[in-house]
């Protein structure tokens, strides 16, 4: 079974620290997600990653960056956390093949509240 | 640009009652189709997915058809289980768009015994 963890499943910070959030899955998958989920608003796409080093702007990245230093492993960095960064974020990752017919993989998400 | 759109929640059912949750979708070019489904407390999991016009996904007694025509996934199952208590999203995936999932709102649904 494909398993996708993330470091924390709930997490509290004050406004203006730095925080990361890491996400690891052990599928050898070549595509990693990074989501945030808010109630009326579904899922939105802050950033994915094709390969090692690779990444992309997904819908919503103003204030957020990431990091893919290894395949299995992809951090996602709030600079300066702010409240309206207060969400549950949700990491997922995919095979590498016909993109959008692939199955993404989700793991259990972090709530993060800013204060 | 690419958008789903799925009926609002929450939908109370009692149990072995049928569900349908309405799915529709914009798309500029030919999308796959998925329904995930978040229990409590968990990440999203695929609940089914068609790749292409007139397929059908199943799985767990669920049930879509992706209609091309009315633009329409539906999700639908003959009875419900208070199991089934969750939230479903619908999404698309389209190859236009680099293949990221764009999901719905979700819909929430709550099976009483």
């Amino acid at each position: 079974d494909v398993k996708v963890t993330q470091s924390s499943r709930y997490l509290v910070k004050r406004t203006g620290e730095k925080v990361f959030l890491e996400c690891v899955q052990d599928m050898d998958h070549e595509n990693m997600f990074w989501y945030r989920q808010d109630p009326g608003l579904g899922l939105r796409l802050i950033y994915f990653s094709y390969d090692v080093k690779m990444k992309e702007k997904g819908d919503i990245p103003e204030g957020y960056s990431v990091s893919r230093e290894k395949k299995e492993r992809f951090s996602l960095i709030l600079e300066s956390a702010s409240t309206n960064q207060t969400s549950m974020y949700l990491c997922a990752s995919s095979d590498q093949g016909e993109p959008s017919r692939e199955t993404q993989y989700f793991g259990p998400g972090t709530r993060l509240l800013v204060l | 640009g690419d958008s789903v759109t799925q009926m609002e929640g929450p939908v109370t059912l009692s149990e072995e009652a049928c569900l349908t949750i309405n799915c529709t979708y914009t798309a500029t070019g030919y999308p796959s189709l998925f329904w995930y489904v978040q229990y409590p407390g968990e990440g999203l999991q695929l609940l089914l997915k068609a790749t292409k016009a007139d397929d059908k996904g199943s799985n767990k007694g669920f049930e879509a058809t992706y209609r091309k025509e009315t633009t329409s996934f539906h999700l639908e199952k003959g009875s419900v289980q208070v199991s089934d208590s969750a939230v479903y999203f619908c999404a698309l995936s389209d190859d236009n768009q680099g293949g990221k999932l764009i999901f719905g709102q979700g819909t929430e649904l709550s099976v009483k015994p």
